[in-house]
């Protein structure tokens, strides 16, 4: 969806570096998920937020943080980056204020291939 | 705890046949439900919802149907095309304030010309 955007798209990066991921959207949404994807696996929640102050952990969020710098822009940091932290990672948006009240549809980005050497 | 799951992992079919992707579910207290569609290389895409208070809805060329009784979730595709080739995974949500999503792993839908 071009409404959420991933940035880096690709990333190489050696254990113990710090990484950041950063998503925006432009869908007014006030919702906002990082998963990261594995094989076998499926989508895994990371952290989410359902707004600027309010922040949660998800099933995995050891070794990772997070920070929503404004209610358009959420971004994932790996700390000390480890190898198994290698994986697809997706941000995600959804929204409580539709005209037609609650909908839980999260609108997913392109996601960031992260590779940890 | 309870979590989505899927029947096939993958599904073969021939292009203008049509498809059926099954999900069961085992949270009973799951009130609404979505289907995504993953090409290779991007992200999850939105295709069609169904809350609990249905049991079937239609969009373009794509159906969902719910049943409550056995926990059970399909998605039909007609008249499957090449560009239906993609993983698709059903989600649900579990009800309560939080709207968070519990996803499937996915069934490989291949679509043979």
């Amino acid at each position: 969806d071009a409404d959420v955007t991933q940035t880096p798209r690709n990333r190489i990066t050696k254990t113990g570096k710090r990484i950041m991921l950063e998503c925006s959207q432009t869908k007014g949404h006030d919702r906002m998920y990082w998963y990261r994807q594995d094989p076998g696996l499926g989508l895994r929640l990371i952290y989410y937020s359902f707004d600027v102050k309010d922040i949660n952990k998800g099933e995995i969020s050891d070794g990772y943080s997070v920070s929503r710098q404004a209610q358009a822009k959420f971004s994932l940091s790996l700390e000390s980056a480890i190898p198994n932290q290698t994986a697809l990672y997706f941000c995600a948006t959804s929204s409580t204020k539709f005209p037609k009240g609650r909908t839980d549809t999260q609108y997913f980005g392109p996601g960031t291939r992260l590779t940890v050497l | 705890g309870e979590s989505v799951g899927l029947h096939l992992p993958t599904l073969s079919v021939q292009e203008g046949d049509n498809s059926i992707i099954n999900c069961a579910y085992s949270n009973s207290a799951s009130d609404y439900f979505i289907w995504y569609k993953q090409e290779s290389g991007k992200g999850p895409q939105f295709i069609i919802d169904i809350r609990s208070n249905m049991d079937k809805r239609q969009g373009q060329r794509v159906t969902v149907l719910l049943n409550k009784t056995v926990k059970h979730l399909s998605l039909q595709i007609a008249a499957t095309q090449p560009g239906d080739s993609a993983v698709y995974f059903c989600a649900e949500n579990s009800g309560g304030s939080n709207y968070k999503l519990t996803f499937g792993k996915g069934t490989l839908l291949t679509v043979n010309p």
